[in-house]
């Protein structure tokens, strides 16, 4: 969706070193998530926030953090980039869905997709 | 949350209409039935979501019995382009926390 853009789609790094992935969305959207994908795996949650001051671990969030710098845009970070990290990261955004009217639709980024050597 | 338990691939053809399963035995009186549709190194896309009974729209049809222990996704008169990945997620009206399984790997044949 092209709502939902990341920086950088590919990225090669080294082990030890600090990484960033950015994600921007233009739908207006409170919440925001980043997930991660293995080779033939479903996706794992690894931080999500609901406004610009909420940040709350998922179930992978260890070695991973995470800023919320505007409604707009949120920002993953490997502190100490490791090669099990290895792997496919998207971001997403959703909005609360309404009352009686069924849970939120998430809507996804294409994805970066990190090596890290 | 509810566990979702589906094939993990299947085969067809084009112009066939295809039925995934989804299981959901411990599903949640407030969860809804979320379909989502992922293709090769892209994001998922929502493709349909359902409570109970029947609900289709211009991508899908979803089946959801009284009893709401399983549901079948049904995509009619399949394509090439409909080889993907097919998620089925037991989310609740809380709806932030969403668990992604494997899927369903879906392979249309000519």
């Amino acid at each position: 969706d092209a709502d939902v853009t990341q920086t950088p789609r590919n990225r090669i790094t080294k082990t030890g070193k600090r990484i960033m992935l950015e994600c921007s969305q233009t739908k207006g959207h409170d919440r925001m998530y980043w997930y991660r994908q293995d080779p033939g795996l479903g996706l794992r949650l690894i931080y999500y926030s609901f406004d610009v001051k909420d940040i709350n671990k998922g179930e992978i969030s260890d070695g991973y953090s995470v800023s919320r710098q505007a409604q707009a845009k949120f920002s993953l970070s490997l502190e100490s980039a490791i090669p099990n990290q290895t792997a496919l990261y998207f971001c997403a955004t959703s909005e609360p869905g309404l009352a009686g009217g069924g849970t939120d639709t998430q809507y996804f980024g294409p994805g970066t997709r990190l090596t890290v050597l | 949350l509810a566990k979702t338990t589906q094939p993990i691939s299947m085969d067809s053809y084009e112009g066939q209409e295809v039925n995934i399963t989804c299981s959901h035995n411990n599903i949640a009186t407030n969860d809804y039935i979320t379909w989502y549709q992922q293709f090769p190194s892209q994001g998922p896309r929502f493709i349909i979501q359902g409570y109970k009974t029947k609900v289709t729209n211009e991508v899908a049809s979803l089946f959801i019995p009284a009893d709401r222990k399983s549901s079948t996704l049904s995509l009619p008169r399949v394509s090439l382009s409909d080889t993907a990945v097919y998620y089925c997620l037991a989310r609740n009206t809380g709806g932030f926390k969403t668990i992604f399984g494997a899927g369903t790997r879906l392979f249309v044949k000519a």
